[in-house]
């Protein structure tokens, strides 16, 4: 089984940095995913770390510590656009091979103008 | 777009009743996952088929069920609805069954309200 852990609610504004944490803990860990969801739509993929490391894609970067189960999202020159929830998702390994993605319940970042 | 299919977008039933949700997904995906998405809940995982079988099962209830067919299309059956099965269900797509490097892609999703 897998315990995932992410703040509820963070605001920034428009042009600054946001950082959002995940802390998770799980057996046969196989990947740590970001996905963005806005409001009543469908969560889009946004990045993927299985190495410890800095992953960067454009305005959005990722970080991976799995000896302390940490991961963060680091957003850049916040817009308006990027207000919604973003969840943190661990890939687990399970029994038969089978691959489970569990999701934290999202942090609802609120972007201010 | 993803290039997840989910029908219908919306359905609105009674208690006691049974509905089917469906989900085509992304060309060349193997493999479907159903999630279910109440207002205070995070998404939750109920199961995934790989080529026609189920790989593993989440917190699905036993009044659910569901099937991946031979074009790979899935169905979610849902019966003996209760009030607090309304939310979002969620198909969604990878390639294959496991493997780091293959996100899911999400359909749009359904939006269930029982009555």
């Amino acid at each position: 089984g897998q315990n995932i852990d992410q703040p509820t609610e963070m605001t920034a504004t428009e042009g600054a940095i946001v950082q959002i944490n995940c802390t998770y803990q799980t057996s046969g860990f196989n990947g740590l995913f970001w996905y963005q969801q806005h409001a009543g739509e469908a969560p889009t993929f946004l990045s993927y770390n299985v190495l410890d490391g800095l992953e960067e894609k454009g305005r959005f970067s990722s970080f991976l510590s799995r000896s302390k189960g940490y991961s963060y999202l680091l957003l850049k020159e916040l817009q308006m656009k990027d207000s919604a929830s973003y969840l943190c998702a661990a890939g687990e390994i399970s029994s038969g091979s089978a691959r489970q993605l569990t999701f934290g319940s999202g942090t609802q970042l609120t972007v201010l103008p | 777009d993803s290039g997840v299919t989910q029908t219908p977008k919306h359905l609105i039933t009674a208690t006691g009743q049974r509905v089917t949700l469906r989900c085509s997904p992304r060309s060349g995906d193997l493999s479907v996952y159903w999630y279910q998405q109440s207002l205070d809940q995070g998404l939750q995982f109920l199961i995934q088929y790989y080529n026609g079988e189920e790989r593993a099962k989440g917190n699905i209830l036993e009044r659910f069920s569901a099937q991946q067919f031979p074009d790979l299309h899935s169905e979610l059956n849902l019966s003996s609805l209760e009030l607090g099965d309304s939310a979002l269900y969620f198909c969604a797509s990878s390639v294959n069954r496991m493997g780091p490097d293959s996100p899911l892609h999400f359909g749009n999703g359904t939006r269930l309200t029982v009555t």
